[in-house]
């Protein structure tokens, strides 16, 4: 089956533009959570859904960046206002749901997003 | 708060020696034990992971890992490296009031030498 696909594979932005970016998770797939990774870092979350809402945004970085996931499957990552230091692989991975024991999240092939 | 730490940036062996990656975390509840592997240009792949009842935990590829609590250790093995062991390993803690987020260690990247 399709697993988690992520648009664009790759963006490259200038300074204090806006870029959006796309999470398709697998579907039936209720739970969603975006990382982001730095070059030589491991993933760092940014923000979990599950259904519709955001239930954690606590790794969210700043105001600028915000994600919505309005019909419970596809979700977007929008950064405003882009820095050079957004520069990143940002993942995306879903799981079957979010629960107490977790479930086994599945990753996307991640947007490598480049601010000049 | 939760945390990890793998000792060392980058592991090197030979093939069919022993490969060990160390995983040490933090955790102020029962953690739940995660090690992620990621090949070139591919996505997170879940190798194993510890949740609860045996701690030893058997995983894809013939790695192992074993949960101890008393050394608040997850080190991954695997008893004999093949060339396409070559990836990047992470590992990653998550539990109590966290939800199913992980917090991941910065990585190992493993290579294996003919």
């Amino acid at each position: 089956g399709a697993g988690v696909s992520q648009t664009p594979s790759n963006k490259v932005t200038e300074k204090g533009k806006y870029v959006e970016l796309r999470c398709d998770p697998i579907s039936g797939h209720t739970a969603l959570y975006w990382y982001r990774q730095s070059l030589g870092q491991g993933p760092e979350f940014l923000i979990y859904f599950q259904g519709t809402g955001a239930a954690d945004d606590s790794g969210l970085p700043n105001d600028r960046f915000f994600a919505v996931r309005p019909e419970g499957s596809v979700s977007t990552l929008k950064i405003q206002r882009t820095e050079r230091g957004d520069s990143a692989v940002y993942l995306c991975a879903s799981s079957l749901t979010e629960t107490s024991v977790p479930d086994e999240q599945f990753f996307g092939p991640g947007t490598r997003l480049t601010v000049l | 708060a939760q945390s990890v730490t793998q000792l060392g940036s980058h592991v090197s062996v030979s093939e069919g020696a022993l490969v060990l990656l160390r995983c040490n975390y933090s955790s102020s509840v029962p953690p739940y034990l995660f090690w992620y592997v990621q090949y070139p240009n591919q996505g997170l792949q879940l190798l194993l992971k510890y949740t609860t009842g045996a701690t030893l935990v058997k995983g894809i590829n013939g790695f192992e890992a074993e949960f101890k609590k008393s050394e608040t250790s997850f080190h991954l093995t695997k008893p004999s490296a093949h060339m396409s062991d070559a990836a990047e390993y992470f590992c990653a803690v998550s539990g109590g009031n966290q939800g199913g987020k992980l917090i991941f260690g910065q990585g190992t990247e493993l290579s294996v030498k003919p």
